[in-house]
C-alpha cells in the first residue's frame, strides 16, 4: 500500500481564493482525521471522520473551514476565503480500528499571501 | 486538550540510550498511551504504544509505571535518524479515535 497519499504538496495562493485539499487514507481503515500544524500551535486536530461520517469537528477554527469525505476512499479540506493565516502544513492520517495506531500522509504545505 | 507533559527538548549522545519520559498523571483506566515522532517536515511516524504493561518492538521500549501516570520511551541505541520531535499521546477511548498531540520533546542526537 502507498500509504496515505495527500495532494497537493505545496499550494501557494492569494488571499481571499478558495483552497481544496484532498486525502485518499489506506484501503480498509475507517477513520481519517486532518490535523493542522504551524510553529505556533504545533499540531492541532482539525476533524475527523468514522466510517465517512464527520464525528467531531470542533477543531475546525471557522465556518471559512469545511471537510467532506463523500467516500471510503477520499476526502477534501476546504477553505473559502483563505486568509494569510491559514497559512501551515496540513495533514491527514487514518486508522484501520478504535485503538490502532493512526498512519499520517506526507502534508501538504500551504501559503496564503 | 493534550493531557500529557514532556521535556521541551533532549540531548543523547549517538550510540547511547535514549530514555524519553512523559507525564500522564490524569490517565484513565481504559486508555492507551501512544508515542508518536515527526522528523522535519514529514507526517508523524507511530513508535509504540501500550495500555499498562511495558511493550517493545523494533523501534523502542516503552516502560509504563505500574499506577500508569508516566511512562518513558526507550531508544536503545540512538543513531542521527533518531532525531525528531517526540510526541507521547494519551487516546481517548470510547469516544472516539482522536490523537490529540502536546508540545513533544525536540530529541538531539549528537555524534
Amino acid at each position: 500500500d502507498a500509504g496515505v497519499i495527500q495532494s497537493p504538496r505545496h499550494e501557494v495562493t492569494e488571499m481571499g481564493q478558495e483552497v481544496t485539499l484532498r486525502c485518499k487514507p489506506i484501503s480498509g481503515h475507517n477513520s481519517l482525521f486532518w490535523y493542522r500544524q504551524t510553529m505556533m500551535r504545533g499540531l492541532e486536530l482539525l476533524i475527523y471522520f468514522n466510517n465517512n461520517v464527520p464525528i467531531d469537528d470542533s477543531g475546525m477554527p471557522e465556518d471559512r473551514f469545511s471537510a467532506k469525505m463523500p467516500n471510503a476512499s477520499f476526502s477534501t479540506l476546504k477553505i473559502q476565503p483563505s486568509e494569510p493565516r491559514d497559512s501551515a502544513v496540513y495533514f491527514c492520517a487514518s486508522t484501520e480500528g478504535s485503538f490502532t495506531e493512526a498512519f499520517f500522509g506526507q502534508g501538504t504545505r500551504l501559503t496564503v499571501v | 486538550d493534550a493531557k500529557t507533559t514532556q521535556p521541551p527538548s533532549m540531548d543523547c549522545a549517538e550510540g547511547r540510550a535514549a530514555n524519553l519520559p512523559c507525564n500522564h498523571s490524569t490517565i484513565s483506566g481504559n486508555e492507551y498511551v501512544y508515542w508518536y515522532r515527526q522528523i522535519h517536515s514529514q507526517g508523524p511516524q507511530y513508535i509504540i504504544h501500550g495500555l499498562k504493561n511495558n511493550e517493545t518492538n523494533e523501534m523502542a521500549s516503552l516502560i509504563i509505571t505500574e499506577d500508569r501516570k508516566s511512562s518513558t520511551l526507550i531508544l536503545p541505541h540512538a543513531t542521527l535518524r533518531d532525531t525528531a520531535v517526540y510526541y507521547c499521546i494519551v487516546r481517548v477511548a470510547n469516544t472516539g479515535n482522536q490523537f490529540y498531540f502536546g508540545t513533544g520533546t525536540s530529541l538531539t542526537v549528537i555524534p
